[in-house]
């Protein structure tokens, strides 16, 4: 079926550091996004890129759709930034939204 | 603009109970997005709406999971008897379109006991 994997699944970081995470996906997506699950559980939109490159603030994002892969990087990591980071595409066969399993990602002070 | 509200935020009940879910998306969002987190795992899709009509409902558990869309507007999804594995949080989203960007609700944490 449908995947979408994401690496690496866990991530510890001291503050002030780089990173990035990778999402990879089976097949072709109209949709990919990236999501921040707050320790309260809500999903915070943090980016919706199908394609091309989006940069907010210390965060980026690139995809490229016809490797099938995306990336987040998180620049000059805060303790704000602890979390687990899903992507999640919509793929062109039957229009539904796929969730990774999630990197979640410690920042220390 | 008003996010997508859910309530309860929280519910626990025993085992063979009936619970509901409600969930109101976002104004002039057609698809709607039913989904089931349980912890340490990725957000499950349980079914989704295109308008009042269902998308795509292959992973709901139709014994006991049921979801409607009156009005195409609305949600709520039941369970009917809860197990011990319906423990979980279930999370509603909306878009203006299948492959627009969704956006989520605080969901509701359901404990089975």
């Amino acid at each position: 079926g449908i995947q979408v994997e994401q690496s690496p699944p866990d991530l510890i970081l001291q503050e002030g550091a780089n990173s990035t995470l990778r999402c990879n996906f089976s097949d072709s997506v109209n949709n990919l996004q990236w999501f921040h699950q707050n320790p309260w559980g809500q999903l915070i939109n943090l980016f919706y890129i199908p394609s091309g490159t989006k940069q907010n603030g210390r965060l980026s994002a690139t995809t490229v759709a016809t490797e099938r892969y995306s990336l987040l990087y998180i620049s000059s990591s805060q303790t704000t930034d602890s979390g687990v980071y899903f992507c999640a595409g919509v793929y062109n066969q039957g229009g539904k939204l796929i969730f990774g399993q999630g990197t979640e990602l410690s920042v220390k002070p | 603009e008003a996010g997508v509200a859910q309530s309860p935020r929280y519910k626990i009940i025993e085992k063979r109970q009936s619970v509901a879910f409600w969930c109101n998306p976002i104004s002039g969002h057609a698809t709607l997005y039913w989904y089931q987190q349980i912890l340490g795992q990725g957000p499950k899709l349980l079914i989704q709406f295109q308008n009042n009509g269902v998308v795509d409902d292959s992973q709901l558990p139709k014994d006991r999971f049921s979801a409607e869309r009156l009005k195409g507007v609305d949600s709520t999804l039941k369970i009917q008897p809860a197990k011990l594995e319906d423990s979980a949080v279930y999370l509603c989203a909306s878009s203006f379109g299948t492959a627009a960007e969704a956006f989520f609700g605080q969901g509701t944490r359901l404990t089975v006991v």
